[in-house]
């Protein structure tokens, strides 16, 4: 069925350095890739998505790369910030995008040392 | 503000005791759904709806109901709670459902004893 496998499930950095998440999803058809950043006691909130017609997106500190032929997407947090800290989840549309749904990786716990 | 609003934020219940999750949009989203979210899961869909009248079962169905009577309100039934229903739960909205971004609630902290 339909999978996404997020890597690695926590991360620490220090201040200032890059941050990494990968992602492979399984479903050739999926379109849509967003990724969400959930603080604590919060809901997830967007913070970039691609299409896959795109190989790259940046948004300021943060940029998105899919590689539809490996299935993998990545998220790259450039010069890291406390506030930066939270988990972050990885998202691929499923059932080609007709229904809305969003399969999900089991997130990453990002913490960023001062 | 555009928002989705989920109430109650927390929730203790008993085996057995039926219970309903509010949430409301105010941005005339056609498009939304129900996450359950439990540790190293990620976040799970439980039932979605792509318009007024229109629902259908995501990936974890088994034990809820919704409706949609009207565009802005979707709440999620518990008829017959049990405790691996105990999870963190997710509203969300957005504007066609089709690969447009999805906004959330703050959740709904449920525990069934």
């Amino acid at each position: 069925g339909e999978n996404v496998e997020q890597h690695p499930s926590t991360l620490s950095v220090q201040e200032g350095d890059s941050a990494v998440i990968k992602c492979t999803y399984s479903d050739s058809a999926s379109n849509y890739f967003p990724w969400y950043k959930q603080e604590l006691g919060k809901g997830p909130q967007l913070i970039i998505d691609i299409r896959s017609n795109v190989g790259e997106k940046k948004d300021q500190r943060i940029a998105v790369t899919l590689n539809k032929t490996a299935k993998h997407f990545s998220l790259h947090i450039t010069e890291t910030q406390p506030e930066d800290s939270a988990v972050y989840f990885c998202a691929a549309s499923g059932d080609s995008g007709n229904t809305g749904k969003l399969i999900f990786g089991q997130g990453t716990t990002l913490q960023v040392k001062p | 503000e555009a928002q989705v609003t989920q109430n109650p934020r927390y929730l203790i219940t008993v085996t057995g005791k039926k219970l309903t999750v509010t949430c409301s949009q105010n941005m005339n989203h056609e498009y939304m759904s129900w996450y359950r979210q439990d540790p190293g899961l990620g976040l799970r869909q439980i039932y979605y709806s792509m318009n007024v009248e229109v629902t259908d079962k995501g990936d974890v169905p088994e034990g809820y109901k919704v409706s949609r009577k009207e565009k802005r309100n979707f709440p999620l039934i518990l008829e017959s709670p049990s405790p691996n229903q105990t999870s963190l739960y997710f509203c969300a909205s957005s504007l066609t459902g089709r690969n447009s971004p999805l906004h959330f609630g703050n959740g709904t902290r449920l525990t069934v004893t």
